[in-house]
């Protein structure tokens, strides 16, 4: 079946950067867009960036340019997203989405992954 | 780009209906049909309910309908269930210059 699989939980200090990992399966990894959304604990959600999979073209949220970095390993259907400098405003449950099948991106996001948690605390 | 605005909170009895909006701007809502509907349960990840203003994704009951009029688009859960309670968030489309999206603040629905 369609999935993304998320990678573990992580505890970062302030200042260090932190890599989640989305693994896909049960489809084309490389026809459809897949986007970073976050949580922060109580919180609504937050669009991050998205990132091409056939291209490896990215897009970020304003906000996050020039910290946030999306990749893609094409061999193993993972994308990537690596936040740097964090602060403890970054502490939040990070997920990977996949883009609507669609002619363009920006429809919706109906596949979501399990979602990491990511805790920024000296 | 600025959060769309929902209403924090909606209520209805089983059976009922309920309409949530979502307001944006001519940049977001207004100006492109790509308004889509989330449901999240405590500690779960996000469901797609709807998708391009109305457009509901296989396995959605069609008691979710979606619908847009100028810069507020709306969800509406007909004939309410106890399992339909839950946060409710929109997101738009917001590119202009760049690609963005937006999300709402979220609806916390509950089935009295």
């Amino acid at each position: 079946q369609v999935q993304l699989v998320q990678s573990g939980a992580e505890v970062k200090k302030p200042g260090a950067s932190v890599k989640v990992s989305c693994k896909a399966s049960g489809y084309t990894f490389t026809s459809y867009y897949m986007h970073w959304v976050r949580q922060a604990p109580g919180q609504g959600l937050e669009w991050m960036g998205i990132i091409n999979p056939s291209g490896g073209s990215t897009s970020y949220a304003q906000k996050f340019q020039g910290r946030v970095t999306m990749t893609r390993d094409t061999s193993t259907s993972t994308v990537y997203m690596e936040l740097s400098s964090l602060r403890s405003e970054d502490t939040a449950v990070y997920y990977c989405a996949r883009e609507v099948p669609s002619e363009v991106a920006g429809t919706g996001f109906d596949i979501w992954g399990q979602g990491t948690m990511v805790t920024v605390s000296s | 780009q600025s959060a769309l605005t929902q209403p924090p909170s909606a209520s209805g009895s089983p059976g009922q209906s309920v309409t949530i909006s979502c307001t944006g701007t001519s940049s977001d809502v207004g100006g492109y049909n790509y308004v889509s509907w989330y449901q999240q349960h405590p500690g779960k990840a996000p469901k797609l309910m709807i998708y391009e203003v109305s457009k509901r994704p296989s396995g959605v009951p069609d008691r979710f309908s979606g619908s847009k009029s100028g810069n507020t688009a709306s969800l509406t859960v007909s004939g309410l269930q106890a399992e339909d309670e839950a946060d409710y968030y929109c997101s738009s489309y917001a590119g202009s210059n760049n690609f963005d999206v937006v999300f709402g603040g979220g609806t916390k629905l509950t089935v009295l």
